[in-house]
């Protein structure tokens, strides 16, 4: 079965643009989880989806918002881009909600890099 | 609040050498899980062990084993037999179940294996 997948793996935008990012779970996870992780440090969590719903979200502002679609895959957006947005931006798929399947996978990324 | 604290941002060791990769955590919530990742250049976070707050044995998989000390709310990860391909950035993390999937993040030790 195919891991996480993302994309774009690479993207640069200017500031005040827009940019979204994609991300398609392992076959058969229904949560979808999205972090950032700046240059030096762990991710930080941004939003957590399950069944098309937001179940948990990070301390980031209004300009990120994120949907998930029937088939579990996920979209993330910022608004209104800053210098500081630059960062990995990493998602995650677990199979379920609560205590079944504890297991986190992530992908290989998205590389955003705000000029 | 959780917090996970990795003390070593760096360390050298010697191919084939056993490595142990120090974790602390605290939380006041019973039920939690730890994990670890690997993390090469590459950005992917490569997921590695995971150990339950019930489960009663230490996590093994592989070359990687989970030193699960409960009372010191400890998770080291011993690697067995290092290999120049291990080197990489290493993260703990733990997150509280029957909440959202957010994981909270150390910030990471730098293993470097010599030839």
């Amino acid at each position: 079965d195919a891991g996480v997948t993302q994309s774009p793996t690479h993207l640069i935008k200017t500031r005040g643009q827009h940019v979204t990012l994609r991300c398609s779970p392992i076959s058969g996870h229904k949560s979808v989880s999205w972090y950032q992780q700046v240059l030096g440090q762990g991710p930080q969590f941004i939003f957590q989806y399950y069944e098309k719903e937001e179940r948990g979200r990070g301390n980031f502002p209004d300009r990120f918002s994120a949907r998930q679609f029937p088939n579990y895959s996920s979209e993330l957006n910022v608004n209104a881009l800053l210098l500081g947005d630059s960062a990995l931006y990493l998602c995650a798929s677990r199979r379920g909600q609560g205590a079944s399947g504890n297991t986190i996978y992530f992908g290989e990324g998205s590389w955003l890099t705000v000029v | 609040a959780q917090k996970i604290t990795q003390t070593q941002p760096g360390m050298f060791v010697q191919e084939k050498e056993a490595v142990t990769l120090d974790c602390t955590y605290d939380t006041s919530d019973p039920s939690y899980g730890l994990f670890w990742y690997k993390q090469p250049s590459s950005g992917e976070m490569i997921f590695l062990i995971y150990q339950g707050s019930y489960d009663q044995q230490n996590a093994t998989e592989g070359r990687y084993s989970l030193n699960f000390q409960k009372a010191r709310k400890s998770a080291n990860l011993v690697i067995s037999a290092s290999q120049l391909g291990d080197s990489a950035m290493y993260f703990c993390a733990m997150r509280v179940m029957n909440r959202d999937d957010k994981i909270i993040f150390g910030k990471g030790t730098r293993l470097h294996i010599l030839p």
